[in-house]
């Protein structure tokens, strides 16, 4: 079965600290895998889109790894703010299926910066 | 924002009742896909049309349907509502239908089942 698992579910640190955050994926067998943003009650937001012929790809302080042979993917943030404070999810587009718009989500990490 | 509009926003339901949720694609954008989304899950995939067509769906029942409109806008029609259907329903729209596409959604619509 193709899942997605994300750990830690939840993470709380001090304002300033860098952090990683862990997604692992059953299948190597992969069109790409992305990580969104989601505040409370709110849509998804677009972070870092990762090919499955990448390794990496970065944006501001966020860095997304990408290693398919072991089945994971890691979201580095740097310097954490205050405001980076939302859920984390984590979302693979497996190959073979018949639909290209289907991701499998992780259940997600939530993160808190305080100050 | 993502260009992707959803209506309503919130909605309350009783149980038995239909229900229809509707979405506008970022311009452009031919291809949409469903998801709902249980309080304190990931998203799961309903459906994708491509061009008004159904191109995949995934382990949700026949009362869980949709439709695509010439212009790539779309609805979500759920007949039946039972209480485990609430849930935030989140749209998403793509260029093309093609394997590297990125997904943008929509803010979605809380949908509550009384």
């Amino acid at each position: 079965k193709q899942e997605v698992t994300q750990i830690p579910a939840a993470l709380s640190v001090p304002e300033g600290e860098n952090l990683v955050l862990n997604c692992s994926f059953t299948d190597s067998a992969i069109y790409n895998l992305q990580w969104f943003r989601q505040d409370p009650g709110k849509g998804l937001t677009s972070l870092l889109l990762i090919q499955s012929s990448q390794r990496e790809q970065t944006s501001g302080r966020l860095n997304a790894s990408l290693d398919k042979s072991s089945g994971r993917s890691t979201l580095y943030i740097a310097a954490s703010q205050p405001g980076d404070s939302a859920t984390y999810l984590c979302a693979v587009n497996y190959a073979g299926g018949t639909s290209y718009g289907k991701l499998t989500f992780g259940q997600g990490t939530i993160l808190t910066v305080h100050p | 924002e993502t260009g992707v509009t959803q209506s309503p926003t919130h909605l309350i339901k009783t149980r038995g009742q239909q229900v229809t949720l509707r979405c506008s694609s970022q311009s452009g954008h031919n291809t949409v896909s469903w998801y709902q989304q249980a309080l304190g899950q990931g998203p799961q995939f309903i459906f994708q049309y491509y061009r008004e067509e159904e191109n995949g769906r995934g382990n949700f029942p026949p009362r869980f349907s949709g439709l695509q409109f010439p212009n790539y806008s779309s609805e979500l029609n759920v007949n039946a509502l039972e209480l485990d259907d609430s849930a935030l329903y989140l749209c998403a729209s793509s260029l093309g239908g093609g394997t590297a596409e990125k997904l943008f959604f929509g803010s979605g619509t809380q949908l509550s089942v009384l």
